[in-house]
C-alpha cells in the first residue's frame, strides 16, 4: 500500500522570504501523481499544484514550485516571496495511475502546517 | 458558478443517532468522494464512487454508508455504529478524460459534533 510521509508538523516563515515543505512517499507503482493542497482557516482544500511522475521536470505554479525527486521518493513544496495569505495547512497527496479500482483516490500526509510572520 | 456544495456546515448529533451529511455538485463529474479529517491527521477516505449506482469502501467505511443514486448527490449517513464520529467530513469531485482521472475539487466541509 502507498504511503505519504510529511515530517515537519509545522513550519515558520518570514514574510516575502523561502520557505520549503518537505514530502516523501512510498509506493511500488512507476506512473502516479503527486499533489499539494492547501486548507486555510476556511477549511477548503485548494489544488495548489501537480505533478506527473512521468514528468521529470519539476512543476511551477506562480509563486510555487516543486522538488520531484523520482528515485528519491521525495516531493518538495516550495513557496517563494511568501505573503501572510499563505499561512494554512499543506497536504502532500498521492494518486495511483494505474487504470481501475481505487484510481483516482488520494492518499494524504498528516499536513504541515505553516505560518507567515510579518 | 459551478461547485461542490456541502449542507450543514455545522452539526450535532446525539447518541445513538443516525445523521446524514449532504454533498451536491453541479460540476457534471463522474466521481465522488467522502474523507473524514481530525486534528492532527491528513484526510482518511471514508467512500468513493465513481459512476451513478454504485460505490466503494475506503479506509473507514465501518459505521458509515453512503447512496449514489444521482449523478450530482452523494449523501453520507453517520450511522449509530460509528462510535467516534467527532470529526471535520470533506466531500469531493473529479471528473475523467478517457482513463485520467483530473485533480479532485473539495467543498467546504461539514463539522459533526456529538451532543
Amino acid at each position: 500500500a502507498q504511503t505519504v510521509t510529511q515530517s515537519q508538523p509545522e513550519m515558520s516563515v518570514q514574510e516575502a522570504e523561502t520557505v520549503t515543505l518537505s514530502c516523501t512517499y512510498d509506493t511500488s507503482e512507476s506512473d502516479y501523481y503527486l499533489f499539494w493542497y492547501k486548507q486555510p482557516p476556511s477549511r477548503q482544500m485548494i489544488l495548489v499544484i501537480r505533478q506527473e511522475a512521468y514528468k521529470q521536470q519539476n512543476a511551477t505554479e506562480n509563486r510555487f514550485s516543486v522538488n520531484f525527486q523520482k528515485a528519491a521518493k521525495s516531493f518538495s513544496l516550495k513557496i517563494s516571496d511568501s505573503q501572510l495569505g499563505d499561512a494554512a495547512m499543506y497536504f502532500c497527496a498521492y494518486r495511483s495511475a494505474r487504470y481501475g479500482g481505487s484510481q483516482g483516490n488520494l492518499i494524504f500526509g498528516k499536513g504541515t502546517k505553516l505560518s507567515v510572520k510579518p | 458558478d459551478g461547485g461542490i456544495t456541502q449542507s450543514p456546515k455545522y452539526l450535532f448529533r446525539k447518541e445513538g443517532q443516525n445523521v446524514t451529511l449532504s454533498c451536491e455538485q453541479n460540476l457534471n463529474h463522474d466521481a465522488m468522494y467522502w474523507y473524514r479529517q481530525d486534528p492532527g491527521q491528513g484526510l482518511r477516505l471514508i467512500y468513493y464512487s465513481q459512476i451513478v449506482n454504485d460505490f466503494q469502501k475506503g479506509d473507514i467505511a465501518e459505521g458509515y454508508s453512503v447512496s449514489r443514486e444521482k449523478k450530482e448527490s452523494f449523501p453520507l449517513t453517520v450511522t449509530s455504529a460509528q462510535k467516534n464520529p467527532t470529526a471535520f467530513y470533506l466531500c469531493a469531485s473529479s471528473t475523467r478524460q478517457g482513463a485520467i482521472f483530473q485533480p479532485q475539487h473539495f467543498g467546504d466541509g461539514t463539522r459533526l459534533s456529538i451532543l
